[in-house]
C-alpha cells in the first residue's frame, strides 16, 4: 500500500529534551515536507525537501531541523523542544507531478512539549 | 506571496442537503492547482478534489464540486446530498504550478458539522 509512515503518532516530552520525529513514503516520491497544524492557523510548512541531499525552509523553520540521506526518509529534528512547539506535525510526499495527483500525507504526530 | 483565505471557520448542514465552503486566494501567477482536503477527527488527511489553473471547467468527483473562478481568485467548494461522514475540518490549498513546488499553502480551514 502506498504511503507516508509517520512515528510516533503521541509524543510527550521535556523541555530541551532532543527527539527526532521519523517519516518514510514508499512511493519513490522525490518531494517531501513537513508541516505543523495548529487551531486557527491552519498547516503552516516547516521544512521540504526536493531530493535526497536537497532540503530548504518553509515558513516556520525556527527551532527544527531535517534531513535528506535517503530518497525515502524525512525525519523531523528538534533539538531542544520548546512548549511553542506543542503541535500537529504532518509529513507529506510527492511526485514532480504533485500538482496532477496532490500531496499524501502522513498520520500526523501529536506532540506535546512540558 | 501567495494567501488562502477561508472566512467560514465553522458551517453547519442538514444531512441530505447541501453546503457550499468558501474559499479565495491570493496570487499573481497564471498557472497553479488548487485543492480541498478533508480533515476528519482521525485527523487524516485526505484529498477530496483539485482543480487545474488553466482549465476552465470545474472539477467534479461524485458528491463534490468546485466553482473556480480565476478571475475573481474564488474556489469554493459544494458538497452535494451531505451525509454524517462529510462532518469534518476541509482545507482549502494552493500550489504554484511546476518550479519548485516548494510550498502546498493552506488556508486556516473550515469547520463542517452534518446534522441527522
Amino acid at each position: 500500500e502506498a504511503q507516508v509512515t509517520q512515528n510516533p503518532r503521541y509524543l510527550i516530552t521535556v523541555t530541551g529534551k532532543k527527539l527526532t520525529v521519523t517519516c518514510s513514503q514508499n512511493m519513490n516520491h522525490e518531494y517531501m515536507s513537513w508541516y505543523r497544524q495548529d487551531p486557527g492557523l491552519g498547516l503552516r510548512q516547516i521544512y521540504y525537501s526536493m531530493n535526497v541531499e536537497v532540503t530548504d525552509k518553509g515558513d516556520v523553520p525556527e527551532g527544527y531541523k531535517v534531513s535528506r540521506k535517503e530518497k525515502r526518509n524525512f525525519p523531523l529534528i528538534l533539538e531542544s523542544p520548546s512548549p511553542n512547539q506543542t503541535s500537529l506535525y504532518f509529513c507529506a510526499s510527492s511526485s514532480w507531478t504533485g500538482g496532477a495527483v496532490g500531496y499524501t500525507f502522513g498520520s500526523g504526530t501529536r506532540l506535546t512539549v512540558v | 506571496a501567495q494567501t488562502v483565505t477561508q472566512s467560514q471557520p465553522e458551517m453547519s448542514v442538514q444531512e441530505a442537503e447541501t453546503v457550499t465552503l468558501s474559499c479565495t486566494y491570493d496570487t499573481s501567477e497564471s498557472d497553479y492547482y488548487l485543492f480541498w482536503y478533508k480533515q476528519p477527527p482521525s485527523r487524516q488527511m485526505i484529498l477530496v478534489i483539485r482543480q487545474e489553473a488553466y482549465k476552465q471547467q470545474n472539477a467534479t468527483e461524485n458528491r463534490f464540486s468546485v466553482n473556480f473562478q480565476k478571475a475573481a481568485k474564488s474556489f469554493s467548494l459544494k458538497i452535494s446530498d451531505s451525509q454524517l461522514g462529510d462532518a469534518a475540518m476541509y482545507f482549502c490549498a494552493y500550489l504554484n504550478y511546476g518550479g519548485s513546488q516548494g510550498n502546498l499553502i493552506f488556508g486556516k480551514g473550515t469547520k463542517l458539522s452534518v446534522k441527522p
